[in-house]
């Protein structure tokens, strides 16, 4: 079972704003990354260090986090962002990578 | 340009060793920034990290609890690649197989908190258990 919780599924219009949440304890000591996986490809970083982006990566995504709670917002959501993005972490101790079980993104 | 190029048969039997490597272009399996990983991803088990191998004046090896027993993780520094070995595996190992570098960001504020990420992952290898 994984240490880090996300919702299994969202969906969001065209156009619109939407928060993809990942929760764990874990995440009140270290940030989350997050990853925008589409099917058949490996995982692509969007989000690290609680609000950076790789280069390339559109600035309609951000990252926050508080608490135990991470969250990625996708601000104007487009059809090429319809995807699964995982989080993913340290476990309490920091050493053991943990992921959490991903958000099935839908765009309407 | 960084590249992670996998390699290894899509077809193991049952109770046999799963062996996958990694080649690494445009960086160094013996960088002291970087940790070099093994993470697989199935249906029933989402993604899962199996363990990382980095070089830190000396070579350490970190294992999932869930592999711990049949695992074992190789870094060639001649070749530049790492290799994944599980064995005795069984049909619930079928998965794809990725391989993945890890970095460290580290925010100092008020308090110093830490991330690590996958910036750059292998393209994956389906492996599949039967006989």
């Amino acid at each position: 079972s994984s240490e880090l919780t996300q919702d299994p599924a969202v969906s969001v219009a065209l156009g619109q704003t939407v928060r993809i949440t990942c929760q764990g304890d874990s995440l009140r000591n270290y940030y989350a990354s997050w990853y925008q996986q589409k099917p058949g490809q490996a995982p692509l970083l969007v989000i690290y260090g609680e609000n950076y982006r790789p280069s390339g990566i559109p600035d309609r995504f951000s990252g926050s986090s508080s608490g135990n709670t991470a969250s990625l917002t996708i601000t104007g959501a487009q059809a090429e962002d319809e995807a699964d993005y995982y989080c993913n972490s340290r476990d309490s101790s920091g050493n053991v990578v943990v992921f959490g079980g991903g958000t099935k993104l839908t765009v309407l | 340009q960084v590249q992670l190029q996998q390699s290894g048969p899509g077809l193991v039997k049952p109770s046999q060793t799963l062996s996958v490597t990694c080649a690494i272009s445009g960086d160094s399996v013996s960088s002291n920034t970087a940790t070099w990983n093994w993470i697989r991803q199935s249906p029933s088990r989402g993604l899962e990290w199996l363990g990382r191998t980095y070089f830190r004046s000396k070579w350490f090896y970190d294992y999932a609890l869930s592999v711990k027993s049949r695992i074992t993780i190789n870094a060639d520094t001649s070749r530049s690649q790492f290799s994944l070995q599980l064995n005795s595996v069984t049909p619930e190992d079928t998965a794809v197989y990725y391989c993945a570098r890890e970095r460290r960001f580290t925010f100092f504020g008020v308090v110093t908190r830490t991330n690590w990420y996958f910036d750059l992952w292998g393209r994956g290898t389906l492996v599949t258990v039967s006989s």
